[in-house]
């Protein structure tokens, strides 16, 4: 399997602009999850999927984020308008069905600067 | 709530030198503990794991035992090279439904001198 792919790798856009960032779970995980990585804040869960269904965006800063995730192999964390405070690197993860014991598998991440 | 708390960085050592970077956890029950690694523009990598009280996980050289009387899950190597600078990352996970998500510490930079 080639692993978590997340598109693109780099962003760069103006502040009000729309951002889609993309990504392709390892096929026959059923968690995908969304972070932030920032120097100041650190890595932060955004939200994250069980079979599709989001279980906990309680991490979603604002109404400006959302995250959609249309079928198995595929999700998508969007950020409208984009500010330059949304500057960060987003990753996205993915893990099997667990009992608690199964590691996520991260993407190479998308670098995301809002100038 | 739950979470995870881990040694303030940057950590700087010379090589050869013996590591140890300071976990410790809070959870309402059982978790599974990992130690993700995270080289320059990377993503995160699982470096090992222990999923339950007294396991010890090992890899590359660097081990961590879980101790749930500490709630503790410390890293160490005993012998460090310039190729583990990196950050490290400890994390817990928790699930026994679809509710299963994983904790993140804040992270501690290694840098290792020659």
């Amino acid at each position: 399997d080639a692993g978590v792919i997340q598109s693109p790798r780099h962003e760069v856009t103006e502040m009000g602009q729309e951002v889609t960032l993309r990504c392709k779970p390892i096929s026959g995980h059923d968690y995908l999850f969304w972070y932030r990585q920032t120097m100041m804040r650190g890595l932060e869960l955004l939200i994250y999927f069980n079979n599709n269904v989001p279980i906990d965006d309680s991490g979603m800063p604002e109404d400006r984020f959302s995250a959609k995730m249309p079928n198995a192999s595929f999700s998508t964390l969007k950020i409208q308008p984009s500010e330059p405070r949304d500057s960060a690197v987003y990753f996205c993860a993915s893990s099997p069905q667990s009992l608690g014991n199964t590691e996520a598998f991260f993407g190479q991440g998308t670098r995301l600067t809002v100038v | 709530g739950d979470s995870v708390t881990q040694m303030e960085g940057p950590v700087t050592l010379s090589e050869e030198a013996f590591l140890t970077i300071n976990c410790t956890y809070t959870a309402t029950g059982y978790p599974s503990l990992f130690w993700y690694v995270q080289y320059p523009g990377e993503g995160l990598q699982l470096l090992l794991k222990a999923t339950k009280a007294d396991d010890k996980g090992s890899n590359k050289g660097f081990e961590a035992t879980y101790r749930k009387e500490t709630t503790s899950f410390h890293l160490e190597k005993g012998s460090v090279q310039v190729s583990d600078s990196a950050v490290y990352f400890c994390a817990q996970r928790l699930g026994y439904s679809s509710a299963s998500k994983i904790i993140f510490g804040s992270g501690t930079r290694l840098s290792i001198r020659p």
